[in-house]
């Protein structure tokens, strides 16, 4: 079965920093580009990054430009969101997610659960 | 940044209806690029579309998808009770960063 798992959420005070981390299984990791999209409570679906298949090239939303840094280790199938300097903004839910594509973001087809972070002192 | 607006925000029909949902590009979207995706409460999003007229695995050949440069349509052709939920277009061509639209809910009426 395909499926993608996210840890590493949590609560965390502004300006702190958090790793995501999402374990892939029931495919081949390394042949596809991976992304995190982002669910505030309530609201719309907001793409925050992705990188392709070997993990040379990333690609980020302006919100997460500078802030957060995406990763993945092909050896151990997970990709890792580290993101720092947070704000109350990026309160939200954070889906790890597949995409058809090998080299760069186009069409999201298997997401996780999800892992809900929320930035508050 | 290509921002897309799907319209109505809300839609009301009864089952058995057809529902035609719009999406709307502030500019030309590449047609491969186009997708749509459906979110039941308390659940992940679901891709039903892809490359605007393709159907994803396992979506039912009720969903059909049209359009090209700015306008998209996802069709439902005959609405069943569980396809009252929140439906989401997307697009990430050839000017990263991919967006979302708002969404659009449908609701019975």
């Amino acid at each position: 079965e395909v499926q993608l798992l996210e840890s590493g959420g949590g609560l965390v005070q502004p300006g702190g920093s958090l790793r995501l981390s999402c374990a892939a299984s029931g495919f081949t990791f390394s042949n596809f580009a991976m992304n995190w999209i982002r669910q505030a409570p309530g609201k719309g679906l907001d793409w925050v990054s992705g990188l392709s298949s070997s993990g040379a090239t990333t690609y980020y939303a302006d919100s997460a430009k500078g802030r957060f840094t995406i990763s993945r280790d092909n050896s151990k199938n997970t990709v890792y969101l580290q993101m720092n300097s947070l704000r109350a903004e990026d309160t939200a839910l954070y889906y790890c997610v597949r995409d058809r594509l090998m080299v760069r973001p186009g069409t999201f087809d298997i997401w996780g659960q999800g892992t809900m972070v929320t930035v508050s002192s | 940044e290509i921002v897309l607006t799907q319209s109505p925000g809300t839609l009301s029909l009864s089952p058995g209806e057809r529902a035609t949902l719009s999406c709307r590009a502030s500019q030309s979207v590449g047609s491969n690029y186009l997708a749509w995706y459906q979110q039941k409460p308390g659940q992940a999003p679901r891709l039903l579309i892809y490359g605007a007229s393709s159907r994803a695995t396992g979506s039912p050949d009720r969903f059909s998808g049209s359009g090209s440069g700015t306008d998209f349509t996802l069709t439902i052709s005959r609405l069943e009770p569980e396809d009252f939920v929140v439906y989401y277009c997307q697009q990430c061509g050839g000017s990263l960063p991919c967006s979302f639209g708002q969404g659009t809910k449908l609701e019975v009426k």
